[in-house]
């Protein structure tokens, strides 16, 4: 089966960057995806990394090394409107995707 | 704002019912995925639909169900209703095509129903 671990909570403070770190014990993925998610609302896709390597978009950037089984999604500059709860996720064929359990993100004056 | 509807958006059954959960996938998107997210946690992949056919499932019983229609839109079954399966459920579509390996995937969600079993 499928297993991704993220820590259950970070705390940081505005301006300040944030990574969330994502373990997992899966293959044969096509690659691993980060959502953000709102109290309330629905996932949104931030940044996928098919490639092992740094994806950079925006303030977001993602990465991933298949040989560690381990990936992380950077926020830079965070704002106040970055609160919310982070999945990593990977994809096989036709977008069958796995989440792990989130990580909240509080952000702080 | 993703496309993606999902109604009703609240509905409390009790327990041994039956409900019936819709969405309206993305305008092109021929593929649409059920998810269930408990409090707390990720979603977990219920089912995909794709052309109106189910490809591919997880960890869930019979009595879970669903159907896609020739416009794409989707819905969800659940029979016998227990009290774990409150949740939030989600629906996610995307475009896809047979024999052509996803290179980058993304799922566009609904904000869900939130189903409350009494």
């Amino acid at each position: 089966g499928q297993s991704l671990e993220q820590p259950s909570e970070v705390t940081a403070v505005e301006g300040a960057i944030v990574q969330i770190n994502c373990t997992y014990q899966t293959s044969g993925f096509y690659g691993l995806s980060w959502y953000q998610q709102h109290d309330g609302g629905a996932p949104t896709f931030l940044s996928y990394n098919a490639l092992d390597g740094l994806e950079e978009t925006g303030r977001f950037s993602s990465f991933l090394s298949r040989s560690d089984s381990y990936g992380y999604l950077l926020l830079q500059e965070l704002q106040m409107k970055d609160s919310a709860s982070y999945f990593c996720a990977v994809g096989y064929n036709f977008n069958k995707f796995y989440f792990g359990s989130g990580t909240k993100l509080n952000v702080k004056p | 704002e993703t496309g993606v509807t999902q109604s009703p958006t609240h509905l409390i059954k009790t327990r041994g019912q039956q409900v019936t959960l819709r969405c309206s996938s993305q305008s092109g998107h021929n593929t649409v995925s059920w998810y269930q997210q408990a409090l707390g946690q990720g979603p977990q992949f219920i089912f995909q639909y794709y052309r109106e056919e189910e490809n591919g499932r997880g960890n869930f019983p019979p009595r879970f169900s669903g159907l896609q229609f020739p416009n794409y839109s989707s819905e969800l079954n659940v029979n016998a209703l227990e009290l774990d399966d409150s949740a939030l459920y989600l629906c996610a579509s995307s475009s896809l095509f047979k024999g052509q390996q996803t290179k980058k995937n993304i799922q566009y969600f609904g904000a869900g129903t939130r189903l409350s079993v009494l």
